[in-house]
């Protein structure tokens, strides 16, 4: 079985500020792991995945995360956050290399001005 | 731009009724998953079709949901009859193929009362 933990349901943080969101996963074999952005009453976009290709894993909008498997971690993090960015963000894994994926509770990011 | 379109995007009914969801997926976009959101949690995969075919439902809750895809197009996810438990918001999301890039449509909240 495979799933992902995401480390406090809410984050605040000041616009211009690293932004740092925490997901830990278990999983029996190498994962596939995927971080997604949803705004209110909208669907999930892709941030960014990581296939093994590289451990740190740069997406759009200024995001990366990396991949340290001896913590089982895949923090997702944002230099300087911009008001754009206050939204909902969940980490997801597969077990295989498609998007039939396990989904974490989701964090909620504000930023303050 | 090429999107997932899902319609209703809110849908009121009550309990015990009937209530049905469409999902058109992006043009050529061969695999299709229903993901089902509660409030506060992360999305949790209902169906995965391949073209026509369902790869794994093994998480649809068979006795009341239903969900097919008969020309390997559009897709309907049917519940019936409707629990207050079933509020939530259905997403559908497609793909060019299982390992390419999965995107999300805007979904439909649906409310039981």
């Amino acid at each position: 079985a495979q799933s992902v933990t995401q480390l406090g349901s809410h984050v605040s943080v000041s616009e211009g500020a690293l932004v740092l969101l925490r997901c830990n996963y278990s999983s029996s074999v190498p994962p596939y792991l995927f971080w997604y952005v949803q705004y209110p009453n909208q669907g999930l976009q892709l941030l960014l995945k990581y296939t093994s290709a590289a451990t740190l894993v740069k997406g759009i909008n200024g995001f990366e995360a990396e991949f340290k498997k001896s913590e089982t971690s895949f923090h997702l993090t944002k230099p300087s956050a911009h008001m754009s960015d206050a939204a909902e963000y969940f980490c997801a894994v597969s077990r295989s290399n498609d998007y039939k994926l396990s989904f974490g509770a989701g964090t909620t990011v504000t930023v303050r001005a | 731009e090429a999107e997932v379109a899902q319609s209703p995007r809110y849908k009121i009914t009550e309990k015990s009724q009937a209530v049905a969801f469409w999902c058109d997926p992006i043009s050529g976009h061969a695999t299709l998953y229903w993901y089902r959101q509660i409030l506060g949690q992360g999305p949790e995969l209902l169906v995965q079709f391949q073209d026509e075919s369902v790869v794994d439902d093994s998480q649809l809750p068979k006795d009341r949901f239903s969900a097919e895809r008969l020309k390997g197009v559009d897709s309907t996810l049917k519940i019936q009859p409707a629990e207050l438990g079933d509020s939530a918001m259905y997403l559908c999301a497609s793909t060019l193929q299982p390992n390419t890039e999965a995107f999300f449509g805007q979904g439909t909240r649906l409310t039981v009362v």
